[in-house]
C-alpha cells in the first residue's frame, strides 16, 4: 500500500536560517510527489510537485525539493526562512502504477519560526 | 479563477443529527475529491468524482456517509446520524483529468459533533 512518512512532527528554526523537511514514500515504480502547505484557517496550497525529469524541482515562495529514488525521499528545502513560513507542511504521493489517483498524505511537519 | 469554495466553514451539531456540506470546484475542473483531516493528521481520501460519476470510495466512507455530484458541478457530502468520531475538517479539492494534474483545495468545513 502506498504510504508517506514525515519523520519530524515539529521543527523550530530561526528566521533567516536554512530549512529541510524530510519525506519518505513507500516504493512504487512511478511516484508523483507533492508538497503542500497549510496555514491556520487556510486550505492546502501546493508548493511544488515532481513527475519526471530533473530531480531538483523549484516551487513557490523560494522552496525547492529533491527527488532521490535510491532513498525513496523527496525532501523540501529553503535556504532562508521567513516568519511567514510558519505553517504545517504535508508531503503527498500518487502512484501511477496503482491505477488510482488519490493523494496519500504524510502526517505533516509543523514549522515554527523564532526571531 | 475563484478557487474551490466550501460551505459552511464551520458546523457544530449534536450527535445523531444529519449534516450536509457543499463544495464548489473550479469551474473547468472535471475531478472533485473529498478528504477528511483529523487533528494532527494529514488529509485522508474519502471519495472522488469525475464529472457526475463517483469513481472510488474509501473504506473510511461508512454507510452513514454519502456524496453526490448530480450535474458534474458542485458536490455535497452528507453525514447521517453523526457521531463524535466524525468531528474533523472536511476538505474538498478539484482538478483537471490526468494523474499529474494539481489538486486545488478549498478552505475546508470544520465539523464538531457534541
Amino acid at each position: 500500500a502506498q504510504s508517506v512518512t514525515q519523520p519530524d512532527i515539529h521543527i523550530t528554526v530561526s528566521e533567516g536560517a536554512s530549512l529541510e523537511l524530510r519525506c519518505n514514500y513507500s516504493y512504487g515504480a512511478t511516484p508523483y510527489l507533492f508538497w503542500y502547505v497549510q496555514s491556520p484557517g487556510q486550505g492546502l496550497q501546493l508548493l511544488l510537485k515532481y513527475f519526471s525529469g530533473d530531480t531538483l524541482v523549484q516551487g513557490i515562495k523560494g522552496f525547492e525539493a529533491e527527488f532521490k529514488r535510491s532513498q525513496s525521499s523527496f525532501n523540501l528545502r529553503k535556504p532562508s526562512v521567513h516568519w511567514s513560513d510558519a505553517a504545517e507542511y504535508f508531503c503527498a504521493v500518487v502512484y501511477q502504477d496503482f491505477g488510482n489517483e488519490k493523494l496519500t498524505f504524510g502526517t505533516g511537519t509543523r514549522l515554527t519560526i523564532i526571531p | 479563477d475563484t478557487g474551490v469554495s466550501q460551505d459552511p466553514r464551520h458546523k457544530i451539531t449534536k450527535r445523531g443529527q444529519n449534516v450536509t456540506f457543499r463544495c464548489d470546484p473550479i469551474s473547468e475542473h472535471n475531478r472533485l475529491y473529498w478528504y477528511r483531516q483529523t487533528l494532527g493528521q494529514g488529509p485522508e481520501f474519502l471519495t472522488y468524482f469525475q464529472n457526475e460519476a463517483q469513481l472510488e470510495k474509501s473504506r473510511l466512507l461508512s454507510d452513514r456517509f454519502s456524496a453526490e455530484r448530480p450535474k458534474g458541478s458542485f458536490s455535497t457530502l452528507e453525514i447521517q446520524r453523526t457521531e463524535q468520531g466524525d468531528s474533523a475538517m472536511y476538505l474538498c479539492a478539484s482538478s483537471l483529468v490526468a494523474i499529474q494534474e494539481t489538486q486545488y483545495f478549498g478552505p475546508g468545513t470544520r465539523l464538531l459533533v457534541l
